[in-house]
């Protein structure tokens, strides 16, 4: 019974590159969360997004970034024309559930982005 | 909007002694509050959250905490700390879809 798988687990980036990250949710949970977490800060929400949905991206930078979770795969964050400002930890989550907030979301081990 | 304060950077403890993490909140309507723990190079693990019910909540690893309407708190408990239990806790609110995260506090239980 996998939990929330997120790949890669570390990511290197030079400037101007392109970052992928990947999230596959809990089996049967169509609700996905990206967060991002930078040194010595808590988790600031970014996406909220259901199958074929974004519900909610106010967490969002306006550009470079983009969220999607399509029909079939994985959920897929990216992020184009990285800069030195973007290292961070990206963490996913999932719920079985939307209207979140009193069901506990699964996440994933986080996928750390280094952009030199 | 909601917003979580974790007023402490770091707690330390003693091994053996109660151990105890802060945690006030700001949310519209009936608050959802939830407490995670984040270990070095991992994703958060859920502890436990308050919904509605019983203002103390029991949840993993001998964890508690405290649901206190009148003070907006929700402080995270355990008896006795472990080594074990060294760590980054989250405090959550839950609200509108999101949930709001505190700063995090480092807990460094001393053997």
């Amino acid at each position: 019974n996998a939990g929330v798988m997120q790949n890669p687990r570390h990511l290197v980036r030079r400037r101007g590159q392109e970052a992928r990250l990947r999230c596959s949710p809990v089996k049967g949970h169509s609700h996905v969360y990206w967060y991002r977490q930078l040194p010595e800060e808590g988790l600031k929400f970014m996406v909220y997004l259901q199958k074929e949905n974004i519900i909610d991206e106010s967490g969002m930078p306006k550009e470079r970034f983009s969220a999607e979770f399509p029909k079939e795969g994985p959920s897929i964050l990216r992020i184009q024309q990285v800069v030195r400002g973007d290292s961070a930890a990206y963490f996913c989550a999932s719920s079985p559930v939307g209207q979140l907030s009193s069901y506990e979301q699964y996440f994933g081990p986080g996928t750390r982005l280094t952009v030199t | 909007a909601q917003s979580v304060a974790q007023p402490e950077d770091q707690v330390n403890v003693a091994e053996g002694n109660p151990l105890t993490v802060k945690c006030t909140y700001s949310v519209s309507g009936n608050p959802y509050l939830f407490w995670y723990v984040q270990y070095p190079n991992r994703g958060l693990q859920f502890l436990l959250k308050y919904i509605t019910g019983d203002n103390l909540v029991k949840g993993s690893y001998g964890f508690e905490a405290e649901f206190n309407k009148s003070q907006t708190s929700f402080h995270l408990k355990k008896p006795s700390a472990l080594v074990s239990d060294s760590a980054l806790y989250f405090c959550v609110a839950g609200g509108n879809n999101r949930l709001a995260f505190g700063k995090g506090n480092q807990v460094v239980v001393i053997p």
